[in-house]
């Protein structure tokens, strides 16, 4: 069956300091979506990416869908305590879709 | 507040009850999904209805649950004879759309309704 794995599963990084989240599929998508998660909070859209190759920002945060359409990442620049969470891929295989582990990301001010 | 509402918030039930909780979800939206969050994990796919019909609804589902979307609009997902691994959190989502398949536009999440069985 369809497999979304997130590496890597914790992240602690200084106020200020770069952070990526990478996302692998065993199987091909038709798209994949980001998601944030608040601590005690309900995940959060942030981005979907369809096409191979895609790359798309949103201020500090930049999603890359691979070209072959099995994996993703998502980059923040200069992270700040506001982006304290976790962050989670959901891939869309042939009807079916699977969220992947997630990426728990601490920023130390 | 116009966005997606999950009742019970909380539920605390016996080993071997039955629960229900309820999801209403944006009022425009065609879609709505039910996902199982368990504590350090991803949300886990169960089902997901356009209007009315329950189009998929996961392998990992056991008889025990079922989920109804009778006009539409409000959603419940009853699960019977609970047991300890039954305890998580339960997500409903909404999204619109008419065609393709499952999450391929935006989804909205309501703030889950936290079940403990003990």
């Amino acid at each position: 069956g369809q497999q979304v794995m997130q590496i890597p599963q914790y992240q602690h990084v200084q106020e200020g300091e770069d952070f990526t989240t990478y996302c692998n599929s065993s199987t091909t998508l038709s798209n994949i979506q980001w998601y944030k998660q608040r601590p005690g909070g309900h995940p959060v859209f942030l981005i979907q990416l369809v096409k191979s190759g895609e790359v798309k920002k949103q201020k500090r945060l930049t999603f890359q869908f691979g070209e072959a359409k099995k994996n993703s990442s998502l980059h923040i620049t200069a992270t700040q305590t506001t982006d304290v969470g976790t962050y989670f891929c959901a891939g869309r295989g042939y009807q079916k879709v699977t969220f992947g582990t997630g990426t728990k990301l601490q920023v130390i001010p | 507040d116009t966005g997606v509402s999950q009742n019970p918030r909380h539920k605390i039930t016996k080993r071997g009850q039955n629960v229900t909780f309820r999801c209403d979800p944006i009022s425009e939206h065609n879609r709505l999904y039910w996902y199982r969050q368990t504590l350090g994990q991803g949300p886990e796919f169960l089902t997901y209805f356009q209007n009315e019909a329950q189009l998929e609804k996961s392998r990992l589902l056991s008889d025990r649950f079922s989920a109804e979307r009778p006009k539409g609009s409000f959603s419940t997902l009853e699960i019977q004879r609970t047991e300890q691994g039954d305890s998580a959190m339960y997500l409903c989502a909404s999204s619109p759309g008419r065609t393709g398949g499952p999450m391929n536009t935006e989804a909205f999440f309501g703030q889950g309704t936290r079940l403990t069985v003990v």
